[in-house]
C-alpha cells in the first residue's frame, strides 16, 4: 500500500493480559521500525526489521516485548502480561532503505493507542 | 549518545505571527536532520530535512538550515495559520546507525488563535 497501516488503531487491555499490534508497511520497503511514544511526547525507539531479520533491537525491552515481520504477513509487536506503564501510543514507521543512505526517510503510520487498565 | 533538544512548549501564537521552534543536536557521527509534525489524533509526518551543512529544507512555508558550527536545526515560518496548530519534532539520524533509526527531541507544541 502507499501508506504505514497499524491495526488496531485502539486497544484496551487489563494489567496481565496480552497485547499484539500489527504493522503493514508501504509496499516496497525493506524496513520497518516500532517508536512507542509515552506521555509528554516522548518517543522512544523500539525495535526495527530489515525485511524479516531483526536489525536494531537495542530499545526493545527483552522480558516482555517480542516482534516479528514474517514474510507475506503483517509485522507484529506483542506485549506479554502488560503493565499500566506500556499504556502508550505504538508507531510503526517504515522505509524504502535503511543503512548507509543519508537522508533516509522513515514513514510513520497512524499509531495504535494502547491503553492498560 | 545521540541526543536532541528543544524549546519546551507550548508555544502559543495569534495567526499571522512569526514562528521559530529551536532545535539543537548532538551526535556523534556527521548525521541527517529532520522535523516531523503530528497533528492531533494523526501519526507523524515528514515536514522537512537537511542532509548536509547549510543545506535549507523547506516544505508548506516552513524552513529550516542545517547549521553544523552550532549544532542546531532550528524551524522557522514567516505567517503562521491556525492549521499550523500540531506538535513539532526535530530528529535527526546518525551514521554511525546506518542512518537507520531517528533520535527524536521531545516535541513542541504549538498552538494557534485567529
Amino acid at each position: 500500500g502507499e501508506e504505514v497501516a497499524q491495526t488496531p488503531k485502539h486497544l484496551v487491555r487489563g494489567e496481565g493480559q496480552k497485547a499484539k499490534l500489527y504493522c503493514a508497511p508501504i509496499k516496497g520497503h525493506s524496513y520497518v521500525f516500532w517508536y512507542q511514544q509515552v506521555l509528554k511526547n516522548e518517543f522512544k525507539f523500539l525495535i526495527s526489521f530489515q525485511n524479516e531479520n531483526v536489525f536494531d533491537e537495542t530499545g526493545m525491552p527483552k522480558e516482555r516485548f517480542s516482534a516479528k515481520c514474517l514474510p507475506n504477513s503483517p509485522c507484529s509487536l506483542e506485549i506479554q502480561a502488560t503493565k499500566l506503564e506500556d499504556s502508550a501510543v505504538y508507531f510503526c514507521a517504515s522505509s524504502p532503505t535503511g543503512q548507509g543512505i543519508s537522508g533516509n526517510t522513515i514513514y510513520f503510520g497512524e499509531g495504535s493507542w494502547l491503553t492498560v487498565v | 549518545g545521540d541526543s536532541v533538544t528543544q524549546m519546551e512548549g507550548p508555544v502559543t501564537l495569534s495567526e499571522e505571527a512569526f514562528l521559530t521552534i529551536n532545535c539543537t543536536y548532538t551526535a556523534t557521527g556527521y548525521p541527517s536532520l529532520f522535523w516531523y509534525v503530528q497533528y492531533p489524533g494523526e501519526g507523524l509526518q515528514l515536514l522537512l530535512k537537511a542532509t548536509k551543512a547549510d543545506d535549507k529544507g523547506s516544505n508548506k512555508g516552513f524552513e529550516a538550515t542545517y547549521r553544523k558550527e552550532t549544532t542546531s536545526f532550528h524551524l522557522e515560518k514567516g505567517s503562521v495559520q491556525v492549521s499550523d496548530s500540531a506538535v513539532y519534532f526535530c530528529a535527526l539520524s546518525d551514521p554511525n546507525s546506518g542512518y537507520s533509526t531517528l533520535t527524536f527531541g521531545k516535541g513542541t507544541m504549538l498552538l494557534v488563535s485567529p
